[in-house]
């Protein structure tokens, strides 16, 4: 089935600091999505991506749908505490469901 | 809006046991999916409702897992009997219809099979 493989599994920055994390498949995608996961909760979306090359932003997030279509970016800048939690993206072809990588776990030191 | 209702939040059962699991999507929401997640795992989907009918259930364990959504609005999923591997979090997603991709996921049910 397909995969997604998220890179880096995990990662520990200093407060302020600027975070970047990719997704990589084998198969091409037509959605690519970014949820954050906190514990005890289930995942919430972030941003939505629905055309290659589309670059989406949402407050201090920014997220790209890879040219290829078999890949995405998530950057978010200036970490704050807050952004503490599992990053998952996903992706989407034709009308099946959502398939999610494996997560990126965020750790911010103030 | 309300979201996704999960109970119970925890379960503990011995294996060989049952367990079931009930989810209330958002109201209005056609489209219901049930995925299971492993620690340290993404979610994985087990099977996938548009209204009352099953659209995917390829990846779910017929001999062991079932899954209702009799009314097309509050769904169960049942384990029956569990096995020490059938231990994770249960998470329960709707969405409008199965074209809208941004899912809105319940809190989940954390079970352990011991």
């Amino acid at each position: 089935g397909q995969q997604l493989n998220q890179s880096p599994q995990s990662m520990f920055i200093q407060e302020g600091e600027d975070v970047s994390m990719n997704c990589t498949s084998s198969s091409i995608f037509n959605t690519w999505l970014w949820y954050k996961q906190e514990p005890g909760e289930g995942p919430v979306l972030l941003i939505a991506l629905y055309k290659a090359g589309e670059l989406t932003s949402n407050g201090r997030l920014t997220a790209q749908f890879g040219i290829t279509r078999k890949d995405s970016f998530l950057n978010i800048s200036a970490s704050i505490p807050s952004d503490v939690g599992i990053y998952f993206c996903a992706g989407q072809l034709g009308n099946t469901p959502l398939v999610f990588g494996k997560g990126t776990r965020l750790s911010v030191i103030a | 809006e309300a979201g996704v209702a999960q109970s119970p939040r925890y379960k503990i059962i011995e294996k060989r046991q049952s367990v079931a699991f009930w989810c209330n999507p958002i109201s209005g929401h056609a489209t219901l999916y049930w995925y299971q997640q492993i620690l340290g795992q993404g979610p994985k989907l087990l099977i996938q409702f548009q209204n009352n009918g099953v659209v995917d259930d390829s990846q779910l364990p017929k001999d062991r897992f079932s899954a209702e959504r009799l009314k097309g609005v509050d769904s169960t999923l049942k384990i029956q009997p569990a096995k020490l591997e059938d231990s994770a979090v249960y998470l329960c997603a709707s969405s409008l219809d199965w074209t809208d991709y941004g899912y809105t996921f319940g809190s989940g049910t954390r079970l352990t099979v011991v």
